[in-house]
């Protein structure tokens, strides 16, 4: 049972332009949400987070918008870079239930081509 | 900078035999994890602790068992290693705190069991 679920496998986008990263959950206990990045040979580092009181949060190019009523989340890339080229985790947690433990999604590659 | 080391970037076992995988963190955390990723699964969690001498049960432990006897040290053990447990490893830790999801990651450690 996948309650964080990432339907794109992969998406590629030209550099300069916007990534549009998806992410949607079942469980209406998860109230926090939090993107990872992971590059090849290394460990996934923390991207972004966003409370479920929120509905948008920003850090500089990235923003994570949360759509409570739909239980979805984006993240966007404005502009891409090549470096930002990685597999990127999406992973909730149900605070008031279970803490800090984490929930991930399946990864999403986003490839930014020059 | 917080470094979660893992003893080895690749491991070759023969089914049946006993893996240990050790995993030291630098940076005096509380919280240790153990994850597996595998293509289309995503990140799943084998086991967890909280505390020296302390262990819980993740989504998939069967077939693992964890060992955290110092603060910095925890080590997953593969009783007997079979083929379905080839996968990537990798092990994460953070401060204690109950809203606290921000994991600091080792580089991973791909399995293959032959």
């Amino acid at each position: 049972d996948q309650q964080v679920k990432q339907n794109s496998p992969s998406l590629s986008v030209q550099e300069g332009r916007i990534s549009i990263l998806n992410c949607d959950y079942t469980n209406s206990m998860f109230d926090y949400f939090l993107w990872y990045k992971k590059y090849p040979a290394e460990g996934p580092t923390f991207l972004i987070s966003i409370s479920s009181i929120k509905d948008k949060n920003e850090d500089g190019r990235f923003t994570v918008f949360l759509n409570k009523s739909a239980k979805h989340l984006s993240l966007h890339i404005v502009p891409s870079q090549p470096g930002d080229s990685a597999v990127y985790f999406c992973a909730a947690s149900a605070r008031e239930t279970s803490g800090s433990r984490l929930t991930f999604g399946e990864g999403t590659q986003l490839t930014v081509n020059p | 900078d917080v470094k979660v080391t893992q003893s080895s970037r690749y491991l070759v076992k023969r089914t049946g035999e006993k893996v240990f995988l050790e995993c030291v963190q630098d940076m005096d955390h509380e919280n240790m994890f153990w994850y597996r990723q595998d293509p289309g699964l995503g990140l799943r969690l084998i086991y967890f602790s909280y505390d020296v001498k302390m262990k819980e049960k993740g989504d998939i432990p069967e077939g693992y068992s964890v060992s955290r006897e110092k603060k910095e040290r925890f080590s997953l053990i593969l009783e007997s290693a079979s083929t379905n447990q080839t996968s990537m490893y990798l092990c994460a830790s953070s401060f204690q705190t109950r809203t606290n999801e921000k994991l600091f990651f080792g580089s991973g450690t791909q399995l293959s069991v032959l």
